[in-house]
Order: structure tokens, then sequence, then C-alpha cells
């Protein structure tokens, strides 16, 4: 069955730092992925996408995310975070066959920025 | 403002209530996809619409929920005889047809049930 995986519930970066969130996934085809950021109470904002080609995918906010798909990884990073980044990260896989949209989110990731 | 819509922002009701939330897409779009997110969790798909047909439901969409997609514009999903473990937060998403191309998010609708 397609799954995604976030193994960090919970991280706490200082301003400034460098960001990597990591996302595994399980999908039996060429899959079609995402990294969401929702803030508190709101809805889901896309940051970046894969489909297929180059395995580096550059998205808003500076955000950039790298395709390994001898891992079965998707990892979210930032090179240097601001304090407007603290939020819930979702990453997620579209599922569904022709439904791409049909998305399987993981748990998430909860970002803290400490000044 | 042309993205997607979603009414109420927050809904509190009684056990037994049933609600009507509504979700109205962007316009170009014929895609329409239902989620529940509750706390500490990532969002689950419920189901989704390509313009009036509704073209998968999941098995988390009991008897007690239905969706419609009248004209294949906006969207409506009722929840009859709430439950507490109904309480969550209820997103709408729209898109294009199928293909490389990605969903965009309403705020959603909050649900607390007492």
């Amino acid at each position: 069955a397609q799954s995604v995986t976030q193994p960090d519930i919970h991280i706490t970066v200082s301003e400034g730092a460098s960001l990597e969130l990591r996302c595994n996934y399980s999908y039996g085809a060429t899959p079609y992925l995402f990294w969401y950021v929702q803030s508190p109470g709101q809805g889901l904002q896309l940051l970046l996408k894969y489909f297929s080609g180059d395995t580096l995918v550059q998205g808003i906010k500076g955000f950039e995310a790298e395709f390994k798909r001898s891992q079965s990884s998707f990892n979210l990073r930032k090179p240097s975070v601001h304090w407007s980044d603290a939020a819930e990260y979702f990453c997620a896989v579209g599922a569904g066959g022709g439904a791409t949209n049909k998305l399987i989110f993981g748990t998430g990731t909860l970002l803290a920025v400490q000044p | 403002d042309t993205g997607v819509s979603q009414d109420p922002r927050h809904k509190i009701t009684k056990r037994g209530q049933n609600v009507t939330f509504r979700c109205d897409p962007i316009s170009e779009h014929n895609r329409l996809y239902w989620y529940r997110q509750t706390l500490g969790q990532g969002p689950e798909f419920l189901t989704y619409f390509q313009n009036e047909a509704q073209l998968e439901k999941s098995r988390l969409l009991s008897d007690r929920f239905s969706a419609e997609r009248p004209k294949g514009s906006f969207s409506t999903l009722e929840i009859q005889r709430t439950e507490q473990g109904d309480s969550a937060m209820y997103l709408c998403a729209s898109s294009f047809p199928a293909g490389r191309t990605e969903a965009f998010f309403g705020q959603g609708t909050r649900l607390t049930v007492v």
C-alpha cells in the first residue's frame, strides 16, 4: 500500500541555520511527490513538487527537495531558516493512478525556529 | 480572490446535529477533493469529483457523510448525526484534470462537535 513517513515529529532550529526535513515514501510506480506547508489554523500551501526529470527541485520561499529513487526519499532542505518558516510541513505522494491529486500525506513535521 | 474558498471557517455543533460545509473551487478547475485532518495528523482523503461526478469515496466516508457537486461548480459536504469523532478540519482542494498538476487547498472548515 502507498504510504508516506515523516520520521521527525518536531524539529527546532536556530534562525539562520540550515534545515532538512525527511520524507520516505512507499509507492509502486514512479511517484508524484509534493511538499506542503501549513500555518496554524490555515490550509495547505504548496512549496514544491516533483513529477519527473531533474531530481533536485526548487520551490518557493527558498526551499528545495531532492528525489532519491534508490532511497525512496524526498527530503526538503533550506540553507538558512527564517523565523517565518515556523509551521508544519507535510510530504505527500500522488496516488490513485490517473488521479494524481488523490494525495497520501505523512503525519507532518512541526518546525520551531529559535531566535 | 481566485483561490479555493471554504465556508464556514469554524463550526461548533452539538452531537447529533447535521452540518453542511461549502467549497468553491478555483473556477477553471474541474477536479475537487475533500480531505479530513485531525489534530496531529496529516490530511486524509475523503472523496473527489470530476465535474459533477463523484468518482471515488474513501472508506473513511461513512454513510453519515454525503458530498455533492451540482453543476460541477461548488461542492457541499454534509455530515448527519454528528459525533464527537467527527471533530476535525475539513479541507477542500481543486485542480485541473489528472496529469502533472498540483492541488490548491482552501483554508479549511474547523468542526467542533460538543
